[in-house]
């Protein structure tokens, strides 16, 4: 019953250094969400998916790039990290805009620190 | 612009009664939603609401007044495994979620 899992759940990088988060589901879930959520802010729109194959920019998508090969899996990329993406960043999914589209499904979390 | 505010704080006794007020304006509604986030935890899903009313799920109920822009999630029986962040969130006419910041609620003995 694992539900979201995001790997890996925490990661310190050095400035210009590349990373990718991986997001995997398993509730077959057609939408896919990155989020960020800093202190005090509201959690944030990065990137997002509506279903495999295809992706759209949310409300902070610079510095981040996704893709959506397979149905289950959600991955977002860090090409050069900078200080200002340091943050907890949330994976989300939802079977679609049936029933209660907001209700997310969350992973744990992933704390990325950038020095 | 599109916007939530909910306070940043409040406290409450255990046992006691406690409603978290939320305000939203977007660009069109399509229903608002509570979740509930532990510290160092995921948020977790709590209400929906896209009509105006009050839905109760246990000892905990969510109000909408559309036309006011105004939610509020009520809290009875207090115990101390609430004390966590309560996020406000609307859906704008593009199904996209804007978030509040949350309210952090402490729950004293």
């Amino acid at each position: 019953n694992a539900g979201v899992t995001q790997t890996p759940k925490f990661r310190v990088l050095k400035t210009g250094q590349s990373m990718t988060l991986l997001c995997a589901q398993d509730m077959n879930h057609e939408y896919m969400y990155w989020y960020r959520q800093d202190p005090g802010m509201g959690l944030r729109l990065i990137h997002y998916s509506v279903g495999e194959g295809t992706t759209a920019k949310g409300e902070v998508p610079d510095g981040y790039n996704v893709s959506r090969l397979k149905k289950q899996n959600f991955l977002l990329g860090l090409e050069s990290a900078a200080p200002s993406q340091t943050s907890v960043y949330f994976c989300a999914s939802t079977p679609g805009l049936a029933g209660a589209p907001g209700e997310l499904f969350f992973g744990e979390g992933s704390r990325l620190t950038v020095l | 612009g599109q916007n939530i505010d909910q306070p940043t704080e409040m406290t409450a006794t255990e046992g006691a009664i406690v409603q978290i007020n939320c305000t939203y304006q977007t660009s069109g509604f399509n229903g608002l939603f509570w979740y509930q986030q532990h510290a160092g935890e995921a948020p977790t899903f709590l209400s929906y609401n896209v009509l105006d009313g009050l839905e109760e799920k246990g000892r905990f109920s969510s109000f909408l007044s559309r036309s006011k822009g105004y939610s509020y999630l009520l809290l009875k029986e207090l115990q101390m495994k609430d004390s966590a962040s309560y996020l406000c969130a609307a859906m704008d006419s593009n199904y996209q979620l804007i978030w509040g910041a949350g309210t952090k609620l402490i729950i004293k003995p």
